[in-house]
């Protein structure tokens, strides 16, 4: 079955640090679609990322990246710098279409806390 | 602002009611999706409308039930509410039918049953 494995509840880090949150994901089929989503403390989801399971380059987009690796079915977020703005909640999503239709689903999320 | 909006934003309620959740998705997106986030559960995948009919369905209560009209807005209907239904429900939009594009939420509705 699919399923998304985001297993840090929690992280706090200091400004200026560089966080990773980490994203697992199971799914047996091969064509799927990785997401992040951001969640500030206004509550509303914000996206961030999509990446389909035939590409593997990671991204770089200002302060965030990711990197995806199939071998270890990891689709990983790296924040640089960090910033008291960047404090939310961080959702990791997937989309296959084993159960007959595409849908979204998501992690547990990692909430993250930069302190100033 | 994704371009996504719901109403109410906040709803508060008694045990045994029923609420009525509306969402108009983005301009010329087809796909609608509820999600209902609580906090021991998660994000929950609820249903999913593409152009009025539906097309997926997921933990979704008997007691609730939803729909997707001529004009593309959706309403998510809660019955005999629950103190457990407490929770924030998410809309969000997609153009395509399946879940392989990203999809923009609303702010959601926070609903609490008292």
């Amino acid at each position: 079955a699919q399923k998304v494995t985001q297993a840090q509840t929690e992280i706090s880090v200091v400004e200026k640090e560089d966080v990773t949150l980490d994203c697992v994901y199971e799914t047996r089929d091969t064509t799927y679609y990785l997401f992040w989503y951001k969640q500030p403390p206004s509550g509303e989801l914000v996206f961030l990322i999509r990446r389909n399971s035939f590409d593997e380059q990671n991204e770089i987009s200002g302060r965030y990246s990711w990197n995806f690796q199939k071998s270890t079915s990891s689709f990983n977020f790296t924040i640089t710098a960090s910033q008291v703005v960047d404090s939310a909640v961080y959702f990791c999503a997937l989309s296959e279409g084993t159960s007959g239709t595409y849908k979204y689903i998501f992690g547990t999320g990692t909430r993250l806390k930069v302190l100033a | 602002d994704s371009g996504v909006t719901q109403t109410p934003k906040h709803l508060i309620t008694a045990t045994g009611q029923r609420v009525t959740l509306r969402c108009s998705p983005r301009s010329g997106d087809l796909s609608v999706y509820w999600y209902q986030q609580s906090l021991d559960q998660g994000l929950q995948f609820l249903i999913q409308y593409y152009n009025g009919e539906e097309r997926a369905k997921g933990n979704i209560l008997e007691r609730f039930s939803a729909q997707q009209f001529p004009d593309l807005h959706s309403e998510l209907n809660l019955s005999s509410l629950e103190l457990g239904d407490s929770a924030l429900y998410f809309c969000a939009s997609s153009p395509s039918q399946g879940a392989v594009t990203e999809a923009f939420f609303g702010q959601g509705t926070r609903l609490t049953v008292v």
